[in-house]
This record gives structure tokens, C-alpha cells and sequence, in this order.
């Protein structure tokens, strides 16, 4: 597709539940990056894939969160037992490029739409 | 890790109006971009720029690299800039690190 892809867009969870995140990045894109926003905040980091390998997962808030990206192109991300602090927008990012030339060149993220996941 | 300031953290302006917002950050980078989020969440890129000018129609940036800053300028705002402005650095890690935004306001 043109742009990063994310659904459910809206997801609504009884406290409690495992929910699972997908993003579909943009064709060819070799680095996706997940991202959470609370309400009124700048997004924050969670959690990097190098095409299927995962590089840094040091931003996730617990061992509730896990991500995987298994063949190198679609990401999910997946929150067990959800709790009311998990509440936020979830936002996906794709880079074209991988972290060694990255460091040279820049690495330039496109955003998808983000999944507004609410706790009840 | 990395700190990134924005200001003003809220701003009005009349239609027409030019407007510069500003972004701080605390050590060198490789990567510093501007988004547009808007009333539906979506963040807009509108400029990959860790150093030089760059301009986009009315939209224009400004990264000073070695004093660590950066400026995004509005001219001739209209209603449909509205919304928060992000900027982001990465410090050669890859990962995106956020200002808390700036709120601007533009009324009719």
C-alpha cells in the first residue's frame, strides 16, 4: 500500500482481556517501530524490528506487551491481561532504511493512523 | 537519554498570521523531523531535516545542528493548520524521541 496501515483503528477492552495490534508497513520498508501516545502527550517509544528481528524492545512498560514481526513485514503487537493504564493511542512507524546505514543517512519514520485502544 | 523541548507549548493566532515555533534538543542527532498531527490523530510528516533549511510551500525549517535547535515557520496561517506540532529527534539509535508538542490555534 502507500502508507503504514493499522487496524482495529478503535478497540475497546473489558480490563482484563488481551488485545492484538496489527500494522501492515509500507512495501519494502526494513525497519517498524512501535509507539504509544496518552492522551495529551508526545508518542513514546516501545519497540524496534530490524526486518524480522527485534533490536530494542526497551521501551515496553511491562511483560504484559510483547510484539513480534515473523516474516519481516506485518507487526503485531499484542497486551495481555489488559489494565486501564494501557488505555492510549497505539501508533506503528516504517523506515526505509536499516540502523547501519541509518546512522549515516538519517532514517526518515512514516506514521500509520493508530489504534485508540480504551480499558473499561 | 535525549531531551527535546518545544515552545510555546500553546499558540493562537488570527488567520494570516506568521508564526514560529521552536525545538531544543540535548545532544547531537542524526535525524530530526517535524509532524503535523492532526484532529484525527494522524501524524503528518512535513519535513525530515537534521540540518539545512528546508520549504514547503508555506511551511519552512530551520535546523541549526550545532547549537541544537530547530525552528518550523508558519506564514500566512490558515484554519486548517490547526492542530499539534511534534518535533522528534533520534540520537543514532533509531527510535524517535518526542517533544510534548505545541498546540496552535488558528481562528477565522
Amino acid at each position: 500500500g502507500a502508507g503504514v496501515s493499522q487496524s482495529p483503528r478503535y478497540k475497546v477492552a473489558k480490563r482484563g482481556q488481551d488485545v492484538a495490534l496489527r500494522c501492515d508497513p509500507i512495501s519494502g520498508h526494513v525497519s517498524l517501530f512501535w509507539y504509544q501516545q496518552a492522551l495529551g502527550q508526545g508518542p513514546e517509544f516501545l519497540t524496534y524490528f530490524q526486518n524480522e528481528a527485534q533490536l530494542d524492545k526497551s521501551g515496553l512498560p511491562s511483560d504484559r506487551f510483547f510484539a513480534e514481526r515473523p516474516e519481516g513485514s506485518v507487526s503485531t503487537l499484542k497486551i495481555q491481561r489488559t489494565q486501564q493504564e494501557d488505555s492510549a493511542v497505539y501508533l506503528c512507524a516504517s523506515s526505509s532504511l536499516a540502523t547501519l546505514t541509518a546512522w549515516f543517512l538519517g532514517n526518515e519514520q512514516f506514521f500509520g493512523p493508530g489504534t485508540r485502544l480504551t480499558v473499561l | 537519554g535525549i531531551q527535546v523541548e518545544q515552545s510555546p507549548p500553546d499558540l493562537i493566532l488570527q488567520e494570516g498570521a506568521n508564526s514560529t515555533l521552536r525545538c531544543n534538543f540535548s545532544d547531537s542527532v542524526n535525524n530530526l523531523q517535524w509532524f503535523h498531527q492532526n484532529p484525527w490523530g494522524q501524524l503528518i510528516n512535513l519535513f525530515y531535516i537534521p540540518s539545512g533549511t528546508k520549504q514547503n510551500g508555506r511551511l519552512s525549517a530551520t535546523t541549526v545542528a550545532t547549537e541544537r535547535y530547530s525552528l518550523l515557520y508558519i506564514s500566512s496561517s490558515q484554519t486548517t493548520d490547526s492542530g499539534v506540532y511534534f518535533c522528534a529527534v533520534d540520537g543514532a539509535n533509531s527510535k524517535l524521541t518526542f517533544g510534548k508538542g505545541i498546540t496552535l490555534s488558528v481562528r477565522p
